[in-house]
């Protein structure tokens, strides 16, 4: 069946660096793909999304392209800031699963000043 | 402004006192969706309503029920929490359940504890 696969987390760095976080997915044909991120305490958070194959998807200096090649879809930022501190969530929605969101496990970021 | 709505934020149960936990949206959405999220993992879907039609997940435990008297309102309802249910539940609408309408907008969560 339908899977995302994302990198463990902690993940900790300091502001302004770069940001990775890998995700690979396993699906038939072309799902589509979403990142959302939690802040402590919160719902869920869309913070982009993309539809088909090469789409970029973009928000708040994050971005994402779909390669179906490589079945991925890694989160990337080139300077993060404290407040970018949050979970973040891989996901997928297919035909196949009637569009129900099928999550990765989540990746814990944290920004230090 | 457009918005998915959870109340409360917090409830505290007692173990065998049965909850309700509300959700509304302003969104006109057809599609809610009810999860269940513990601590350090990812949400877990319980069930969602297309429309009026109920659509249980088949590891969802019968505690666990449902209603959606209209568009805008759906409860989820625990017949008899235990301490395995203290958790966030997360309440998320979608447009449709297609291709071009999938993505689901979450409201802030109820956290609920169980004494």
């Amino acid at each position: 069946g339908d899977s995302v696969t994302q990198m463990e987390g902690p993940v900790t760095l300091s502001e302004e660096a770069f940001l990775t976080i890998n995700c690979t997915y396993t699906a038939t044909g072309y799902p589509s793909l979403f990142w959302y991120v939690q802040y402590p305490g919160e719902g869920l958070q869309l913070l982009l999304k993309a539809t088909k194959a090469d789409d970029k998807g973009s928000n708040k200096g994050f971005e994402a392209t779909y390669r179906k090649e490589t079945t991925s879809f890694h989160l990337e930022k080139g300077s993060v800031q404290v407040s970018d501190s949050a979970v973040y969530f891989c996901a997928l929605s297919h035909m196949d699963s009637s569009y129900k969101l099928i999550f990765g496990s989540g990746t814990r970021l944290l920004v230090r000043p | 402004d457009a918005m998915v709505i959870q109340n409360p934020r917090y409830q505290v149960t007692q173990f065998g006192k049965p909850v309700t936990l509300s959700c509304s949206q302003t969104l006109n959405h057809n599609v809610m969706y009810w999860y269940q999220q513990k601590s350090s993992q990812a949400p877990k879907l319980l069930f969602h309503y297309y429309d009026k039609d109920f659509n249980n997940e088949a590891d969802t435990p019968d505690n666990f029920q449902s209603r959606r008297p209209n568009t805008s309102f759906c409860f989820l309802d625990i017949r008899s929490p235990g301490l395995g249910d203290a958790a966030m539940y997360l309440c998320a609408t979608s447009r449709e359940r297609t291709a071009s309408y999938n993505e689901q907008f979450f409201g802030p969560g109820t956290r609920l504890t169980v004494l």
